[in-house]
């Protein structure tokens, strides 16, 4: 119950496609639901964030979508750059505890 | 801007040896965090703290432990360092809050063990 499942692996997109990263969870105490950007020999860093008050959030070319009732959350790259290839995690967490809960991670590589 | 920093990027070490892992944070965060990532299995919490001298453990604390004798330093130890240890050490930290919040994640320290 406490898993986040992430989907896919890996991606490859052509340069101004729309990459799309799902993540699923089942433990409905979970409020907080962030999306970590990593490139190769760095840390990760976050990129968006939502809580579950709303269903969609967006940053310039970054969207999460939140679907409370299926218990899914997705994150959307409009107009993808090759700037954008690095491995992107999703992640969980309920209040009242410091636990991330994080994804398996997915490898994003951007075309020229 | 949140700035956590890690000792090393890069460390190289022999099986036994005891290994310190140092993390520093300037925003006066309560709660720092020691995960491992490695490929395939993602970020795996080792160890936690949510106030000086006060620690947690994580998914896999064995072969592992910690310190926080003051709040913006946070140190892993492996006490006698094996192979399965070689992994990417990522410290963060984090606000006190009701709800989730950010964690803020160091560049990382890549340790070998031969």
């Amino acid at each position: 119950q406490q898993q986040v499942k992430q989907s896919p692996q890996s991606l490859i997109v052509q340069k101004g496609g729309i990459s799309i990263i799902n993540c699923a969870y089942e433990n409905t105490a979970f409020d907080y639901f962030p999306w970590y950007q990593q490139f190769p020999g760095k840390g990760p860093a976050l990129l968006i964030a939502i809580r579950p008050d709303v269903s969609e959030k967006k940053e310039g070319r970054f969207t999460i979508s939140f679907n409370k009732s299926a218990k899914q959350f997705s994150l959307h790259i409009m107009d993808s750059q090759p700037g954008d290839s690095a491995t992107y995690f999703c992640a969980a967490v309920s209040s009242g505890t410091y636990k991330y809960i994080f994804g398996t991670g997915t490898r994003l590589k951007v075309l020229a | 801007d949140v700035k956590v920093t890690q000792s090393s990027r890069y460390l190289v070490k022999r099986t036994g040896e005891k290994v310190f892992l140092e993390c520093v944070q300037d925003m006066d965060h309560e709660n720092m965090f020691w995960y491992r990532q490695d490929p395939g299995l993602g970020l795996r919490l080792i160890y936690f703290s949510y106030d000086v001298k006060m620690k947690e453990k994580g998914d896999i604390p064995e072969g592992y432990s910690v310190s926080r004798e003051k709040k913006e330093r946070f140190s892993l130890i492996l006490e006698s360092a094996s192979t399965n240890q070689t992994s990417m050490y990522l410290c963060a930290s984090s606000r006190l809050a009701e709800q989730g919040e950010t964690q803020y994640f160091g560049p990382g320290t890549r340790l070998l063990v031969l």
